[in-house]
């Protein structure tokens, strides 16, 4: 596809069952990242993934948050035991290198809402 | 205090005028990037910049890194360019560390 493309759109669920969001990057990006939008809040990074590296996870709120990269392509942002404060938007952003230098552009999915009730 | 502060957190404008929105950061940077995020959601990456100044159409980016301050510039505004602007600074690592937003209203 030509853009990053994300799964479910919207996601309703109650209150202590497990979430999984799927990211597509495009294609050739070796950099993908998770972000996260609560309600009236700013960008929050979650996870990045960089080629076959180690993922930087420093952003993962706590430990029912997870998320994996097969393949180097596609991605899925795990939530267990999910609580109403995980409803948000979820974000993905893909970009070509993901080098330090930091002279790669980020482009982003449309998100999936997540609504714990 | 947030790393990155944005101001004003929100701007209304009247279609033509020349809008300048401000980010403020108080670490080290290797870039700052400009997003922009319709209603709906949607986030665009404006511009990344390490130093300098960059533009493209009526957007101008400036970023002063001894000031550690950055300025998007809207030149002759219209009311699509009404959105949510995020400032967004990458220190070490990859991870990006976000500003509030400021929500711009442009109306005609």
């Amino acid at each position: 596809g030509a853009g990053v493309s994300q799964s479910p759109s919207n996601k309703v669920t109650e209150k202590g069952k497990d979430v999984e969001l799927r990211c597509d990057p495009i294609s050739g990006h070796t950099a993908l990242y998770w972000y996260r939008q609560s309600l009236g809040q700013g960008l929050e990074f979650l996870i990045y993934f960089q080629g076959n590296s180690a993922p930087d996870k420093s952003g993962l709120p706590s430990d029912r948050f997870s998320a994996e990269r097969t393949g180097g392509s596609v991605s899925t942002l795990t939530i267990q035991r999910t609580q109403q404060e995980d409803s948000a938007v979820y974000l993905c952003a893909s970009s070509l290198s993901g080098t330090g230098a930091g002279t790669d552009t980020q482009y982003f999915g449309p998100g999936t809402r997540l609504t714990v009730l | 205090k947030n790393e990155v502060e944005q101001s004003p957190q929100n701007l209304t404008a009247q279609e033509g005028e020349f809008i300048t929105i401000n980010c403020s950061y108080s670490v080290g940077i290797s870039a700052l990037h400009w997003l922009q995020q319709h209603p709906g959601g949607g986030i665009v990456s404006l511009f990344m910049l390490s130093s300098g100044k960059k533009k493209h159409g009526r957007l101008i980016a400036t970023i002063n890194i001894q000031e550690k301050h950055s300025s998007l510039h809207i030149t002759a505004s219209h009311p699509r360019d009404s959105a949510v602007y995020i400032c967004a600074v990458r220190a070490s690592g990859s991870r990006l560390t976000f500003g509030e937003g400021t929500q711009l209203t442009v109306n005609p």
